[in-house]
């Protein structure tokens, strides 16, 4: 069963970029999409965006401008990149796969990091 | 697309049925038949995960006391008998185009 763990500094300063990585085991990350997802402290959830294991990207246009999602099939794992972070980006960050039809769902996640941007 | 969740909190007794609605601003609903909606649920203190998707499909392992009714921009999440387990907050989220967008999620809790 396919397993994904972010990892990353939890702690980023305003103005700059946040880095996350998305290790897969158990799995390829060939054939699949992957996108991240965030949730603020005590709300909801908020899709970011995904990446094709070919390098194809689709961002929410809210984050267009900021966000890089890249897939690195040689050390089968995928990243996100946001910059110019402000308190508003403070969130638990979770790396997702898309399974392969229908809709296309979340059918595995990580267990989330929490990334907290403050001075 | 705007997802609407109603009640965001529900007290439930095991052993009875329990309902969440969704809606959507605009159909789910596609040529080929099917609607483009998926359920979530995160359990307290775990990540979200799928438990229903392309309408009304349970994902693996999902027992068959959930099932989903409801078709275009109305949907209504069931569960037959609430067990202990069933504790979390429910999340329905749209798969209709990008971005994909989530509902304010229902929290659901033994009475």
């Amino acid at each position: 069963q396919v397993q994904l763990q972010e990892s990353g500094p939890g702690l980023v300063k305003p103005s700059e970029t946040l880095s996350l990585t998305c290790t897969v085991s158990g799995g390829s990350i060939s054939g699949y999409y992957w996108s991240w997802i965030r949730q603020p402290p005590g709300k909801g959830l908020e899709w970011i965006g995904y990446v094709h294991f070919s390098g194809s990207t689709k961002y929410h246009p809210s984050l267009e401008g900021r966000v890089t999602i890249s897939a690195h099939m040689s050390t089968n794992q995928f990243s996100l990149k946001l910059s110019s972070v402000t308190a508003a980006d403070t969130a638990v960050y979770y790396c997702t796969r898309h399974y392969n039809w229908g809709t296309y769902p979340l059918d595995s996640w990580g267990q989330g990091a929490l990334v907290t941007v403050s001075s | 697309i705007v997802m609407t969740q109603s009640p965001l909190s529900l007290p439930v007794t095991p052993g009875e049925p329990a309902s969440i609605s969704c809606r959507s601003s605009q159909s789910l609903l596609k040529s080929d038949g099917y609607n483009y909606l998926d359920w979530y649920i995160q359990k307290p203190g775990q990540s979200p995960q799928l438990l229903i998707f392309l309408g009304s499909n349970r994902a693996s392992g999902v027992p068959d006391r959930f099932s989903v009714s409801g078709s275009g921009t109305d949907f209504t999440l069931k569960i037959s008998r609430v067990e202990a387990e069933d504790v979390g907050v429910y999340y329905c989220m749209h798969a209709l185009q990008d971005p994909r967008t989530f509902g304010q999620g229902t929290k659901v809790e033994i009475k």
